[in-house]
């Protein structure tokens, strides 16, 4: 079964205090990798799509990296308005029509 | 351009009743999708649009939802009657093409709550 585990669950940083969040995979057959941001109260904001392992993307001060088994999302020198839920989700080539998504990660940065 | 718009965004109906949703995808995006968060769990998919035809629904639940895509624009996604357990948060996406290179563009949700 198709599936996606993200951690930490949450993470508390100071301003400045670079970190990295962690998505696990299991999927038979990945179309790609998606990174999505999440504001209280409003749907998630396309951040990334990763393809095949060994790929990164970078976007401001968010970098995406993509192995076989996970992908890590890395925060440098991060500022309060970077606080966000981040998404992890997969698509599979056998169900191309939908993206699996993990539970996210709360991330609260701290003046 | 304007984003996926969905409305209500809140509804409080009691058990047994019917709520329909709306969501107006980006103009010119012929796929859209039904996904929702119910408390506690992930984002989970409901179904797939291609224009007017339903391309995956294999996320339903049940037969109490009900999904319309009337003339490749909006949809309407109807729950009858509701249940509890349907109480969540309900979005709608919508992309130009299936390959999601560009991602979905996510409407701000409808929150039900079923009391």
């Amino acid at each position: 079964e198709d599936q996606v585990t993200q951690s930490p669950e949450a993470l508390r940083l100071q301003e400045g205090e670079s970190s990295s969040l962690n998505c696990s995979y299991t999927v038979s057959g990945l179309r790609g990798l998606f990174w999505y941001r999440q504001d209280p109260g409003k749907g998630p904001e396309f951040l990334f799509t990763l393809y095949s392992a060994g790929e990164e993307k970078e976007k401001e001060r968010l970098k995406a990296t993509l192995t076989k088994k996970e992908s890590f999302l890395h925060i440098t020198a991060p500022k309060p308005e970077d606080s966000a839920t981040y998404l992890c989700a997969v698509q599979a080539y056998s169900s191309a029509s939908k993206i699996i998504f993990g539970s996210g990660t709360r991330l609260s940065i701290r003046p | 351009e304007a984003g996926v718009t969905q409305f209500p965004s809140h509804s409080v109906i009691e058990k047994g009743q019917t709520v329909t949703l709306r969501c107006d995808p980006i103009s010119g995006h012929d796929n859209l999708y039904w996904y929702r968060r119910v408390m506690g769990k992930e984002i989970k998919f409901l179904l797939h649009f291609v224009k007017e035809s339903k391309q995956d629904e294999s996320g339903m639940p049940n037969n109490r939802f009900l999904a319309e895509r009337t003339g490749g624009t909006y949809s309407t996604l109807k729950v009858q009657p509701a249940e509890l357990e349907d109480s969540g948060v309900y979005f709608c996406a919508s992309s130009q093409d299936p390959d999601s290179f560009y991602g979905y563009t996510f409407g701000s949700g409808t929150r039900l709550t079923v009391v």
